[in-house]
């Protein structure tokens, strides 16, 4: 089972920022963030990651919570290709050759950009 | 174009064929992870491999099974097809199996079982 929730569908006007939340009380502090988003039927593409720090990239932005607990994905200009479904995974992080990774995706969160 | 490919993009057969869908991870990457997603459905984690050995499981049908030879491209079979099997198959790679590393998937393989 996914080691996440999220709200299943959001609304963001084109132009705004989009933030995502992502739930994930469970973590164990070996434990990444992960973001992926898949537009429609494409394979999904990897979007942001990080263990404690905010991180930020051209994409977007991810900011962790100090207790790790949840996390938030910013897209700081939603444009309309944007429009997705946007998943929040943690991964183990572990490295060691022993460790195994089922990456296991939940239902993420569709958002849909309006113009 | 994410690197990883998979062969065949869209595949049609009958219930109780048998099927075999191919990857070819990103140059390097030596982790292959498999998922399925029926329509409007999440993606199902199916198997993981590591430089050829198997290293997670999920939920794969005992009529499913998947390899990945030494040269780390990856085979998906599905056999006694039945028309519940009907969906996107994705592949992907990474450069190991653990989380450090990003996943990059393929455009799928679209499997209609009519």
């Amino acid at each position: 089972d996914a080691k996440t929730t999220q709200p299943p569908s959001m609304d963001c006007a084109e132009g705004r920022a989009a933030n995502l939340p992502c739930n994930h009380s469970t973590i164990s502090g070996n434990e990444y963030v992960y973001w992926y988003r898949q537009i429609h039927s494409q394979g999904p593409q990897y979007i942001i990651h990080g263990l404690k720090n905010n991180e930020t990239n051209e994409m977007a932005s991810l900011i962790i919570t100090e207790d790790r607990k949840s996390s938030t994905l910013i897209l700081p200009h939603a444009t309309l290709r944007d429009t997705a479904v946007y998943y929040c995974i943690v991964r183990v992080a572990i490295l060691m050759k022993t460790s195994y990774d089922k990456v296991i995706f939940g239902p993420g969160t569709s958002l849909s950009v309006i113009p | 174009d994410s690197g990883v490919t998979q062969t065949p993009k869209h595949l049609i057969t009958a219930t109780g064929q048998r099927v075999t869908l191919r990857c070819s991870p990103r140059s390097g990457d030596l982790s292959v992870y498999w998922y399925q997603q029926s329509l409007d459905q999440g993606l199902q984690f199916l198997i993981q491999y590591y430089n050829g050995e198997e290293r997670a499981k999920g939920n794969i049908l005992e009529r499913f099974s998947a390899q990945q030879f030494p040269d780390l491209h990856s085979e998906l079979n599905l056999s006694s097809l039945e028309l519940g099997d009907s969906a996107l198959y994705f592949c992907a790679s990474s450069v190991e199996g653990w989380g450090t590393g990003e996943l990059f998937f393929g455009e799928g393989s679209r499997l209609t079982v009519l």
